[in-house]
């Protein structure tokens, strides 16, 4: 699987729209970008994933530059509830010979009131 | 649907005791997985199962024994505890298709002393 490149951590204020970006630049044709994130001491929790258009769900929106070296998983309207570390994790679509998902350190992102 | 659910929450045990930590989902799903966390680390495959009767190690299997006799219920034995294996335990499934989105349960915390 692809390694990723995530910051450490961000600051988001209440109600504003957090951008999170992943740096991916090995990614290859078959891989898939998948987030998830984990709010304290909880079980990750699964956010969105895309090949390589555009993605949007009831809880994030995911966009994924042309080359697909890197991605952005944007909240739109940032909650005290969403502040968590998360991960951006790229790998085959299903299985595979590798079944693990791997998570690096991920970003904490701290939603500020 | 409860999705993925586990059994402790918390267990504290003495080193050489056995217990099992039991794992459902009711999704429906093919595919089930047991991942570690260690504080402050990321997640390490233990085990996983692509359906009934069928298992493999992941990347630190040592010290532990999986079953899956139905497709609901994937449990992790440990058998002599050893204060290496105090950490977070969680369970997760997901269903193989073009992409295996997994979906975790909400952990057990285990300590061994």
């Amino acid at each position: 699987d692809a390694k990723t490149t995530q910051p450490p951590s961000m600051d988001c204020a209440e109600g504003r729209a957090a951008n999170l970006p992943c740096n991916h630049s090995t990614i290859s044709g078959n891989e898939y970008v998948y987030w998830y994130r984990q709010i304290h001491s909880q079980g990750p929790q699964y956010i969105i994933h895309g090949l390589k258009n555009n993605e949007t769900n009831e809880m994030a929106s995911l966009i994924i530059t042309e080359d697909r070296k890197s991605s952005t998983l944007i909240l739109p309207h940032a909650t005290l509830r969403d502040t968590a570390v998360y991960y951006c994790i790229v790998r085959v679509g299903s299985g595979g010979s590798n079944y693990k998902l791997t998570f690096g350190k991920g970003t904490l992102l701290t939603v500020n009131p | 649907n409860a999705g993925v659910t586990q059994t402790p929450k918390f267990r504290i045990l003495k080193i050489g005791q056995s217990m099992t930590l039991q794992c459902a989902q009711d999704m429906n799903h093919n595919y089930m997985y047991w991942y570690r966390q260690d504080p402050g680390m990321g997640l390490k495959l233990i085990y996983y199962s692509v359906g009934a009767g069928i298992t493999d190690k992941g990347e630190v299997p040592n010290g532990y024994n999986v079953s899956r006799s139905t497709t609901e219920d994937f449990p992790l034995r440990l058998e002599l505890a050893a204060p290496s294996q105090t950490s977070v335990y969680f369970c997760a499934s997901s269903y193989a298709g073009t992409t295996d989105t997994q979906y975790f349960g909400p952990g057990t915390r285990l300590t061994v002393l």
